[in-house]
C-alpha cells in the first residue's frame, strides 16, 4: 500500500513556542491531505483538509491562525501549531488518498506542549 | 449534525472467541464506510464498504454494510491476542472529499 510518513514522530516544547509537523506522501501524488487530531482515550478528529496550492479548509472550533497549515507541493503538508499551549498537546495524525477514497494514514506525531 | 456511533465502547474477550462490532451513522450524503484498527499508533485500513450485502473478508475478520438499516458490523473470528486494539469505524460523505468522519471506537482486549 502506500506509504505516508510525519516528521517528527514525537516532539516537546515550551508554551508559547511553535512546532512544525511535516507529512509527506513517498510513491504517490496527494493533491488533497487530511490532518486529525486525537486526545487519549478519544477517536480521530479531523481538523482540517489541506489542499495542494490552496488554502486549507478548517472544520468548525480549529483556529486557522493557530494551526497553519500549508500544502506547497503533491508531496508535502505541513501543520504548524503556533504559540501553542499545554492544551494543545495531543497526537497529530496526517492521511493522504491515493484512490478509490482509501486513505493512508502517516505514523502520527505526539505533541507535548509544557 | 452526522453522526458516528460505535458499540460496545469496550469489550474484553477470551482467546479463540468470536466478536462483533457495530457501527451505525446517521448522515447526509454517505458514501462509504470504513474500518480501522488502531494500536499504539495511527489506524491502518481493514476494509471499505460502499455497497449493501456485500461481506468484505480477509482472513478472520469480515464486514458488512447494511444501507437500510444504516450500519456495519464487524467480526472477527478465532480471536488471538495480536488482535487486541482499537476498531474504528469512519464513515465518507460524498461532499468531503476523501474527509472521514470517525466513530468513538470500540477497544477490544483478547486474554489469553
Amino acid at each position: 500500500g502506500a506509504v505516508v510518513s510525519q516528521h517528527p514522530s514525537r516532539v516537546i516544547c515550551k508554551s508559547g513556542t511553535s512546532v512544525k509537523i511535516e507529512c509527506r506522501s513517498l510513491d504517490f501524488q496527494a493533491t488533497t491531505m487530511f490532518w486529525y487530531r486525537q486526545f487519549p482515550k478519544q477517536s480521530l478528529m479531523l481538523m482540517a483538509t489541506s489542499n495542494e496550492g490552496s488554502k486549507a479548509t478548517y472544520e468548525q472550533g480549529v483556529e486557522k491562525d493557530k494551526f497553519l497549515i500549508n500544502h506547497a507541493s503533491l508531496t508535502l503538508s505541513t501543520l504548524t501549531v503556533t504559540s501553542a499551549h499545554p492544551e494543545d498537546s495531543s497526537f497529530y495524525i496526517c492521511s493522504a488518498g491515493d484512490r478509490d477514497y482509501e486513505q493512508y494514514f502517516g505514523p502520527g506525531t505526539r505533541l507535548t506542549v509544557t | 449534525e452526522d453522526k458516528v456511533v460505535q458499540s460496545p465502547l469496550s469489550l474484553v474477550v477470551h482467546e479463540g472467541d468470536t466478536v462483533t462490532l457495530n457501527c451505525s451513522y446517521e448522515v447526509t450524503n454517505f458514501r462509504s464506510l470504513l474500518w480501522y484498527k488502531q494500536e499504539k499508533k495511527a489506524p491502518t485500513f481493514l476494509f471499505m464498504l460502499t455497497s449493501s450485502g456485500i461481506e468484505k473478508k480477509s482472513g478472520r475478520l469480515s464486514s458488512i454494510l447494511d444501507k437500510k438499516e444504516l450500519f456495519s458490523i464487524l467480526n472477527i473470528t478465532a480471536t488471538q491476542t495480536g488482535d487486541s486494539a482499537v476498531y474504528l469505524c469512519a464513515v465518507i460523505l460524498s461532499n468531503s472529499g476523501y474527509a472521514l468522519n470517525f466513530g468513538k471506537g470500540t477497544s477490544l482486549l483478547v486474554t489469553p
